[in-house]
């Protein structure tokens, strides 16, 4: 039983464009939800998260959206960066315990 | 965050052996956590370290093939024994702070190719 879901294995976008990736969960409890990025051969880096009281969260280029109702989550990438080609994975918490990860989704971001 | 430090970053291991992979923080957590990655694979929670008592082992890892140990709360470290090819792996040392939140923090990894 998966209960995040990333469906997008890969995506595909140019320099200077928005990279938007995808996220799905199915358990209802899940109140934490964050964005991790990895390099291969590296640990995830955490880039982002957003608690389920809100439904946007901002850092820098990095947007987060929260759709509760429809158990939807994206990663909003703008302007994207060739640096910004790796996998990112989605991942979710209830009540603070342990994080479940999506699949990952690979971005290449092209010049 | 808090630095993570894991050793080896990198080995090839044989068939039947056992490798010990250290996890060093450069403050102390109130959580630390195992993941392993497979390839082209989700991470996988294998268990939480508890400081001074046994480890928590998620649904499908136990003690045996994964011992833990967690003497105080800058240090953990996790053991694969009787490794097989199936667990050549990306193994992730993870903390987690109250003043973070929920947010948990991942070392560099530990790539294990077992042959």
């Amino acid at each position: 039983d998966q209960q995040v879901k990333q469906n997008s294995p890969s995506l595909s976008v140019q320099e200077g464009r928005i990279s938007i990736l995808n996220c799905d969960y199915t358990n209802s409890m899940f109140d934490y939800f964050l964005w991790y990025k990895k390099y291969p051969a590296e640990g995830p880096t955490f880039l982002i998260s957003i608690s389920s009281i809100k439904d946007k969260n901002e850092d820098g280029r990095f947007t987060v959206f929260l759709n509760k109702s429809a158990k939807h989550l994206s990663l909003h990438i703008v302007p994207s960066q060739p640096g910004d080609s790796a996998v990112y994975f989605c991942a979710a918490s209830s009540m603070g315990g342990k994080l479940i990860f999506g699949q990952g989704t690979e971005l290449s971001v092209k010049p | 965050s808090a630095v993570i430090s894991q050793k080896p970053s990198r080995d090839i291991c044989q068939r039947g052996t056992s490798l010990t992979i250290q996890c060093q923080v450069d403050s102390q957590v109130t959580m630390m956590f195992w993941y392993r990655q497979q390839p082209g694979q989700s991470l996988t929670l294998i268990a939480t370290a508890n400081q001074g008592s046994e480890a928590t082992y998620e649904s499908g890892f136990v003690i045996d093939k994964f011992p833990i140990s967690r003497p105080n709360l800058t240090f953990s470290t996790l053991t694969v024994s009787n490794m097989s090819p199936e667990d050549s792996s990306i193994y992730l040392c993870s903390v987690g702070q109250a003043s973070s939140g929920n947010t948990i923090y991942f070392g560099e990894g530990s790539w294990l190719t077992v042959v």
